[in-house]
């Protein structure tokens, strides 16, 4: 089975310091690992994904994310965070090939709020 | 370029009352997902599809049907809803076997009184 854990309900952090929102898996395969935010009220949009090559992998809005196999981690940082980056945040994860349906299993959320 | 849209996106039911949440997406995608979101527990699957006339169990499928006669549409069913079925349902699709993520609708808050 595949799972994701993000072991921190929520992220302080001062504009324009380093923001870093934590995520580890479990799969018996490879993964496919993908990060997604979710604004009030509105639906989760696409940030970035790591599906093989290069561990850092950079998406929208300055954010990128590092794959570390050993450690089963798929962090997702950003140089200098701003006060619009306040928001949810979903790590995902799809266990490759065994994830029939191409089901992706989610993290609970790690909830940011960047202060001016 | 609409993407997949969800209706409605609020409703307040009874408990014992039926209603349909209904996903349409214009992208063509094979692969098509009902989740329902609750504080602290993240996004759960309810329910998938990976083409026309396909259903399968998600997670928690209990309490709740699904259909997909047409590719473009994927309803969600509420028989006899429960006040457990006061969420967030967000409406996914994808191109399949592709190493892509989802699209998301914008989801419906549903509140069973």
């Amino acid at each position: 089975a595949q799972s994701v854990a993000q072991p921190e309900d929520q992220v302080n952090v001062a504009e324009g310091n380093p923001l870093t929102v934590k995520c580890t898996y479990s799969v018996s395969g490879n993964p496919y690992l993908f990060w997604y935010v979710q604004y009030p009220n509105r639906g989760l949009q696409f940030l970035l994904k790591y599906i093989t090559g290069d561990n850092l992998v950079k998406g929208s809005y300055g954010f990128e994310a590092e794959f570390n196999k050993s450690q089963t981690s798929f962090h997702l940082k950003k140089p200098s965070a701003l006060v619009s980056d306040s928001a949810l945040y979903f790590c995902a994860v799809r266990d490759i090939p065994k994830a029939a349906g191409n089901k992706l299993t989610f993290g609970g959320g790690t909830r940011v709020l960047v202060k001016p | 370029n609409a993407g997949v849209t969800q209706t409605p996106k609020f409703r307040v039911l009874k408990t014992g009352q039926s209603m349909t949440l209904l996903c349409a997406q214009d992208m063509n995608h094979e692969y098509m997902y009902w989740y329902r979101q609750d504080p602290g527990m993240g996004l759960r699957l309810i329910h998938y599809s990976v083409g026309e006339g396909t259903t399968a169990k998600g997670e928690v499928p209990d309490g709740y049907n699904v259909s997909r006669l047409k590719k473009q549409n994927f309803l969600l069913g509420l028989e006899s809803a429960a006040p457990s079925q006061t969420s967030v349902y967000f409406c996914a699709s994808s191109r399949g076997r592709a190493p892509d993520g989802y699209t998301f609708g914008s989801g419906t808050r549903l509140t069973v009184v």
